[in-house]
């Protein structure tokens, strides 16, 4: 069974550029989040979305940040304009539907360096 | 809000030392209890779960208890290898809240030869 696929793994960029983070979850896996994992710290939730609805983005930067999951299965994390202190490794992970337990599958992350 | 507290690392050991790392949460529901590891150079994953009170979650030697009175969720290995430096991060799902997942800072754990 193929793993959740981030893309791409690094990307470097100048301060108010912008990026974007792709994300396909496990097939079959209604439950889509972006996590931010700052260096030295936990993942923070970004957003979380069921099929292609958003659940929960109530610490996303809406000014900056933008997700969508248009058909409720890959997903793009957008940052517009960056800043520095979005450097970090952008997580994705899914959960499959029906499951009780709540335990997740993660990418291997894509990590931002913002200059 | 719910929230997840995990002691501060790093933590050294010596191979086959005993090794405990604290975790205490918050929540107003019933959580899900997970420990996630993360190796160098690699992705988050599972370590071990468990879903309700007095559940005990064990793999790869090792293990966690679900205390609801005490709030906490333990990890403890009885003999740790070099191959266990990693950092890990406690972490609870809230059902109530769409299982949406919260995690702790992680504890980084150097294991030496």
């Amino acid at each position: 069974e193929a793993g959740v696929a981030q893309s791409p793994r690094y990307k470097i960029i100048e301060k108010r550029q912008s990026v974007a983070f792709w994300c396909n979850p496990i097939s079959g896996h209604a439950t889509l989040y972006w996590y931010q994992q700052i260096l030295g710290q936990g993942p923070k939730l970004l957003i979380q979305f069921q099929n292609n609805g958003v659940v929960d983005d109530s610490q996303l930067p809406k000014d900056r940040f933008s997700a969508e999951r248009l058909k409720g299965v890959d997903s793009t994390l957008k940052i517009q304009p960056a800043k520095l202190e979005d450097s970090a490794v952008y997580l994705c992970a899914s959960r499959i539907a029906g499951g009780n337990t709540g335990e997740l599958f993660f990418g291997e992350g894509s990590r931002l360096t913002v200059l | 809000g719910d929230s997840v507290t995990q002691m501060e690392g790093p933590v050294t050991l010596s191979e086959e030392a005993f090794l405990t790392i604290n975790c205490t949460y918050t929540a107003t529901g019933y959580p899900s209890l997970f420990w996630y590891v993360q190796y160098p150079g690699e992705g988050l994953q599972l370590l071990l779960k468990a879903t309700k009170a007095d559940d005990k979650g064990s793999n790869k030697g090792f293990e966690a208890t679900y205390r609801k009175e005490t709030t906490s969720f333990h990890l403890e290995k009885g003999s740790v290898q070099v191959s266990d430096s990693a950092v890990y991060f406690c972490a609870l799902s809230d059902p109530t809240g769409g299982f949406k997942t919260i995690f702790g800072a992680g504890t980084r754990l150097f294991v030496k030869a």
